[in-house]
C-alpha cells in the first residue's frame, strides 16, 4: 500500500500570508506512459463532506480560487494558498489514486 | 441536481449487520462508477469500496475485504454498501462518491472524488 505522509499536522497563518501544506508517499504517484501524478488535494470544513480542489497534483477544479495551487512530482507534493483568507479555515487531505486509493491524515489550517 | 443521499445509519452491537443506501439523482447513474468512502470521528478519510457501472467489478480496502458488500441496483439509481460483522472500528460517517467531471469512462480508471454525498453515520455499540 501507498502511504501518503502529510506535514504539518496543524497550521497557523495570518489572513493575507502564505500558507503551505506539504504531502509525501511512500512510493512514487507518477505514471510515467502519460506523465500524470495521481494525486488530489481536498478541503474539508466540520460538518461537511470533502471538496476536491485539485487534481492531477496542479489541475484546480472549476469554480476553485486561484489561491489555491498544487505544485510537486513522483513521491512530494505542496498544496499553497497565496493569500489567506478566513473561508480557508479546514482541514486539508491529500490523496494517491495511483493504486486503489489513500489518503493523508489531514493538515488542520487555522487563522493566527 | 446532481445529487448523492446516503441512508440507512444507526446503532448497531458489535457482530450485527447494516445495509447502507445512496440514492442518486441527476446523472446517468449506470455509466458511473462509485465508491464508499468512511470517515471515523475526528479522524481522516478511508477508501472502503468501489464499484464499476454494471457491477461486474468491485474492490475493497483489506480492513473491509470479506465484511462488506457493495452492490448497485442501475434500475433504482440506487448504490448499496452491506455491512457485516461489524466492529467498533467500523464507527465512522460513510459517505458515497463518485469522479464525475472527469466523464463516465474515466470514473472507474481514476479514483478521485469531486462528487459526494452529505454521509449517514454508523455507530457500532454494545
Amino acid at each position: 500500500d501507498i502511504v501518503m505522509t502529510q506535514s504539518p499536522d496543524s497550521l497557523a497563518v495570518s489572513l493575507g500570508e502564505r500558507a503551505t501544506i506539504n504531502c509525501k508517499s511512500s512510493q512514487t504517484v507518477l505514471y510515467s506512459s502519460n506523465n500524470k501524478n495521481f494525486l488530489a488535494w481536498y478541503q474539508q470544513k466540520p460538518g461537511q463532506p470533502p471538496k476536491l480542489l485539485i487534481n492531477w497534483a496542479s489541475t484546480r477544479e472549476s469554480g476553485v480560487p486561484d489561491r489555491f495551487s498544487g505544485s510537486g512530482s513522483g513521491t512530494e507534493f505542496t498544496l499553497t494558498i497565496s493569500s489567506l483568507q478566513a473561508e480557508d479555515v479546514a482541514i486539508y487531505y491529500c490523496q494517491q489514486y495511483y493504486n486503489t486509493s489513500g489518503f493523508g491524515q489531514g493538515t488542520r489550517l487555522e487563522i493566527k | 441536481q446532481v445529487q448523492l443521499v446516503e441512508s440507512g445509519g444507526g446503532v448497531v452491537q458489535p457482530g450485527r449487520s447494516l445495509r447502507l443506501s445512496c440514492a442518486v439523482s441527476g446523472f446517468t447513474f449506470s455509466s458511473y462508477a462509485m465508491h464508499w468512502v468512511r470517515q471515523a470521528p475526528g479522524k481522516g478519510l478511508e477508501w472502503v469500496a468501489i464499484i464499476s457501472d454494471d457491477g461486474s467489478n468491485n474492490y475493497y480496502a483489506d480492513s473491509v475485504k470479506g465484511r462488506f458488500t457493495i452492490s448497485r441496483d442501475n434500475s433504482e439509481n440506487t448504490l448499496y454498501l452491506q455491512m457485516n460483522s461489524l466492529r467498533a472500528e467500523d464507527t465512522a460517517v460513510y459517505y458515497c462518491a463518485t469522479t464525475y467531471g472527469g466523464g463516465a469512462t474515466d470514473s472507474f480508471e481514476y479514483w478521485y472524488f469531486d462528487l459526494w454525498g452529505r454521509g449517514t453515520l454508523v455507530t457500532v455499540s454494545s
